[in-house]
C-alpha cells in the first residue's frame, strides 16, 4: 500500500524556468512533509519541510506548497538550474517524535540547458 | 552540522557470509537512527527504526534474525546482514534524528552491498 505517492516518475524542464513536483498521499494522519534530492549512489540530501498547520514553505529558490484537503504537495524550484538535476522524493511523517518516513517513489528532475 | 556517515560506502561479499554496516552522527548525538534499504529504480524502504540502548523495531517483512541491528551508543548503529545472499544486495541508507527536531531526518551516504 503505497501512502505516498509521486505519479510522475520523470520531469523534464528548461534551464531558467519552474520546476513542479508534485505528491500525493492518502494516509490522513500524516502532518509534516518534507522533501528530499538524491544524487545516484548517495544518500537524500534534506531541501526543504511544511507542517500542516501551514500551506506554504519558501526557502530561497524551493517553495513547497500543502492542499490538506486533497492530500497533495508541491514543490516549485525557480529558477531551475542545471545542478537541481536529481531524483526527488517527498516524504511524510507523523510528527512530534523521531518517528518513521514514508518515501514516494521519486521524481527524476532533468534541468536542460 | 548534521553529519552523518556510513561505512563502508561499497561492499561485495560472497553468498552465505556476513555483512557489517556501520552509520555514525559525526556532531551529534542520535538515540534514534532509522535503516533504509532503496531497490534500483525504486523508494527508500524503512526496514527498521534503530533505538540507542534497547531493541530496534523492525518494519513489517523485515526479517530481525537476518539483519541485525545495534545500536550501543549515542553516536553508532550497525546493521549486520547475516548470511547474505544475492537477492539482499542493495543501496543501504540510514539516517538519524536531531534530539531537537524529530522532524528532520538526515541520511548517510549509503553503502552499496553486492552480493555474488
Amino acid at each position: 500500500d503505497q501512502q505516498v505517492k509521486q505519479n510522475s516518475p520523470s520531469l523534464s524542464v528548461q534551464e531558467g524556468r519552474i520546476s513542479i513536483l508534485n505528491c500525493d498521499y492518502t494516509n490522513s494522519m500524516f502532518d509534516y512533509f518534507l522533501w528530499y534530492k538524491k544524487y545516484p549512489a548517495e544518500g537524500p540530501t534534506f531541501l526543504i519541510s511544511i507542517s500542516s498547520i501551514k500551506d506554504k514553505n519558501e526557502d530561497g529558490r524551493f517553495t513547497v506548497f500543502l492542499n490538506k484537503s486533497a492530500k497533495h504537495l508541491s514543490l516549485h524550484i525557480v529558477p531551475s538550474q542545471p545542478g537541481d538535476s536529481a531524483v526527488y522524493f517527498c516524504a511524510a511523517k507523523i510528527g512530534g517524535t523521531a518517528s518513521k518516513l514514508t518515501f514516494g517513489t521519486g521524481t527524476r528532475l532533468q534541468v536542460t540547458l | 552540522g548534521a553529519v552523518v556517515s556510513q561505512h563502508p560506502s561499497r561492499v561485495i561479499c560472497k553468498s552465505g557470509t556476513s555483512v557489517k554496516i556501520e552509520c555514525r552522527s559525526l556532531d551529534f548525538q542520535a538515540t534514534t537512527m532509522f535503516w533504509y534499504r532503496q531497490f534500483p529504480k525504486q523508494s527508500l524502504m524503512l526496514m527498521a527504526t534503530s533505538n540507542e540502548g534497547s531493541k530496534a523495531t523492525y518494519e513489517q517483512g523485515v526479517e530481525k534474525d537476518k539483519f541485525l541491528i545495534n545500536h550501543a551508543s549515542l553516536t553508532l548503529s550497525t546493521l549486520t546482514v547475516t548470511s547474505a545472499h544475492p537477492e539482499d544486495s542493495s543501496f543501504y541508507i540510514c539516517s538519524a534524528a536531531l534530539p531537537s527536531s524529530y522532524n528532520e531526518q538526515f541520511f548517510g551516504p549509503g553503502t552499496r552491498l553486492t552480493v555474488l
